[in-house]
């Protein structure tokens, strides 16, 4: 059974550039959920979805958007960043959508210059 | 709304002594309950949860916690600590909706030789 996988594992940006993040759930997960880790903090909820649908959405602004295909695989995009944006970004996937457990990616670490 | 206290930043322990980890909750529905941890330079990995029935539950690496509607809480436990438990720990919780997960801040755990 594979696991939860993020790519790219690190990369750096400048500030107003857009970036793409990748995820692919693990097998038999149709959920998948994106979350922002700043430095010494706890991870923050960005989005989750369902089934290709947004179901539920934290307090990010929309710059913050994502996608999620039909195999369950899912991209976050963040247009014009900022130099707070710099984070871990972690992707996490679960079975349904009304579910108890999510499991994490290794993350993929941004930086903005 | 839901949030997640973790009061200790910081855990020092010397290796076999027993540790708690303390984390309190606030939320007017119910709740489901979780402890993960992070090693350095990688993603969460599910410790234990409480969904419902017996208020203590046990997890992987000799990990158990106890949930306590009264109190809001539900502390982390473990007997007798080794070198490679030393890493950030973080609890969460999720409402019966299970689309979001609210971090706490976190608690660095530091198992001294």
């Amino acid at each position: 059974e594979t696991g939860v996988t993020q790519s790219p594992t690190h990369l750096i940006k400048t500030r107003g550039q857009q970036v793409t993040l990748r995820c692919s759930s693990q097998s038999g997960h149709n959920t998948v959920s994106w979350y922002q880790q700043a430095l010494g903090q706890g991870p923050q909820f960005i989005f989750q979805y369902y089934r290709e649908e947004e179901n539920g959405r934290g307090n990010f602004p929309p710059r913050f958007s994502g996608l999620q295909f039909p195999n369950y695989s899912s991209e976050l995009n963040v247009n014009a960043l900022e130099l707070d944006d710099s984070a871990l970004y972690l992707c996490a996937s679960s079975q349904g959508r009304y579910t108890d457990t999510q499991y994490f990616g290794p993350g993929t670490r941004l930086t903005v210059l | 709304a839901q949030s997640v206290t973790q009061l200790d930043s910081q855990v020092p322990v010397f290796e076999e002594a027993p540790v708690e980890l303390r984390c309190n909750y606030s939320s007017s529905v119910s709740v489901y309950l979780f402890w993960y941890v992070q090693y350095p330079n990688q993603g969460l990995q599910l410790l234990l949860k409480y969904l419902s029935g017996s208020t203590l539950v046990k997890g992987i690496n000799g990990f158990e916690a106890e949930f306590n509607k009264s109190q809001t809480s539900f502390h982390l436990r473990k007997p007798s600590v080794h070198i490679s438990d030393t890493a950030e720990y973080f609890c969460a919780v999720t409402n019966n909706a299970g689309n979001m997960l609210t971090f706490g801040g976190g608690t660095r755990l530091m198992v001294k030789p």
